[in-house]
């Protein structure tokens, strides 16, 4: 199984949206709704922002969303903050009944 | 609390083995899939297993399966991950977290390996 694609960076100024994002197969991706978002800062381990494609844990700002379409999952930043700025994985459940996560995406706030 | 406690960084070299671990606490241990995820200085993330602590069923993921073995004990509620002969290339931070559903809800903190010779 391939990582799923993301962006290798994204940026924005703070207070504006954003969106990462995170492309696979039927195989992943396509064929659950399974779509998992972790940030992860500088050092630390990572956390989870959204599960199962749109929802958020307990905790985590309501400026984070997620959806899908199809082979593609998508994460939603609205009013980006500074401390917004970190790594952003994406991840899905798997054909192989494992998980597959992204690329990674970096996102920077000007 | 639900915590993953790992155990600390290690410095190997090239054909040693090694075994590292990961303690759960704050939960019923066998409520959820453990995972191991590795992480490559500079890297993204990449999911080599996950195992239920309940019967030690064990699946992993196509690029690690014979290059690692995932293993639990339950009744000390740690799960390991183990390298008979290690490689430079192993080097990397390796977390551990359970698995629920599609998502990792609890991370450990990491356990950084570093093989050289």
């Amino acid at each position: 199984q391939s990582a799923l694609t993301q962006p290798a960076s994204v940026s924005g100024s703070p207070g504006q949206s954003i969106t990462i994002s995170c492309t696979g197969t039927s195989s992943d991706v396509g064929g659950y709704n399974y779509v998992s978002w972790y940030q992860q800062h500088p050092g630390k381990a990572p956390k989870l922002m959204i599960y199962d494609v749109s929802n958020r844990p307990s905790g985590v700002s309501n400026r984070f969303s997620g959806s899908k379409s199809g082979n593609t999952a998508s994460l939603t930043i609205s009013g980006l903050q500074a401390e917004d700025e970190a790594d952003y994985h994406c991840s899905s459940y798997t054909s192989t009944s494992t998980y597959v996560f992204g690329t990674g995406t970096k996102v920077t706030v000007l | 609390e639900v915590q993953l406690v790992q155990s600390g960084a290690e410095v190997k070299k090239p054909g040693e083995s090694l075994k590292i671990s990961c303690k759960g606490s704050g939960y019923s241990f066998t409520t959820y899939w453990f995972g191991w995820v590795r992480q490559m200085p500079g890297k993204g993330l990449e999911c080599m297993g996950i195992i239920y602590p309940g019967d030690s069923d064990t699946r992993y993921s196509p690029s690690f399966q014979g290059q690692v073995t995932i293993s639990v004990d339950k009744s000390i509620t740690t799960a390991y991950l183990q390298w008979s002969s290690l490689k430079a290339s192993d080097t990397a931070m390796y977390y551990c977290a359970t698995f629920s559903g599609g998502y990792a809800g609890i991370w450990g903190q990491g356990t950084m390996v570093t093989v050289s010779s």
